[in-house]
């Protein structure tokens, strides 16, 4: 079965750092895109980035752009979020994601349970 | 960026209804429209990709249509489990952008 287990959330103060990780299992990891979602307290749905399998293709959404680093490590089958100069628009629940098929870019089809992350003083 | 307006917001239906929900483009998405359905305090969970086709292993009395600018998510013969709320996403262009959710209360 695919899991995605992220870790890494928690409280951390206005202009500080945090990087997420999420550990896949259940399929080959290195073949297929993930991604990043995010959701503010009590708001929608927000995808924040993506890379593809062979890390060949990045790409971030403007609200994160030069703050947020999507990477990957295929040997250790992980997916990391590192998340810079946090501000409070940045609080919400981060989902590490998978791609539906090998070569989907665009279709989630799988989902973490998610790591909450507050941005607070 | 491509904008999603879903309507209605929310909606109160009965067990065993049908209920539609609409999800429009601010442009062109062809059929690269998903459907995810959220319950409350869980992950998400894909029902619908590529506009109508049904995910492995969800009721078949959720079905999906639409091409262009205009979508639809139906579910037949609503159930108590159904009380979720439900986001469509474009995939055709980056960024990927969801609409803002429909809230499905089972009354």
């Amino acid at each position: 079965d695919v899991q995605l287990v992220e870790s890494g959330g928690g409280l951390v103060q206005p202009g500080g750092s945090l990087r997420l990780s999420c550990t896949a299992s259940g399929f080959p990891f290195s073949s297929y895109w993930m991604h990043w979602v995010r959701q503010a307290p009590g708001k929608g749905l927000l995808w924040v980035s993506r890379i593809k399998g062979d890390e060949s293709i990045i790409n971030h959404a403007d609200s994160v752009r030069g703050r947020f680093t999507i990477s990957r490590d295929n040997a250790k089958s992980t997916l990391y979020l590192q998340m810079n100069s946090l501000g409070a628009e940045d609080t919400a629940v981060y989902y590490c994601a998978r791609g539906l098929f090998d070569y989907s870019g665009s279709t989630i089809g799988w989902w973490g349970r998610g790591t909450p992350v507050t941005v607070s003083s | 960026d491509i904008q999603m307006t879903q309507s209605p917001s929310s909606l109160s239906a009965s067990v065993g209804d049908r209920i539609t929900i609409t999800c429009r483009a601010s442009q062109t998405i062809v059929n690269y429209l998903s459907w995810y359905q959220q319950r409350p305090g869980k992950a998400p969970n894909l029902l619908i990709y590529m506009a109508s086709s049904l995910q492995s292993g969800v009721p078949s009395r959720f079905s999906g249509s639409g091409s262009g600018t205009v979508f639809t998510l139906t579910i037949n013969n609503l159930q108590p489990e159904d009380s979720a709320t439900y986001y469509c996403q474009q995939g055709n262009t980056i960024p990927l952008t969801f609409g803002g959710g429909t809230t499905v209360e089972i009354k």
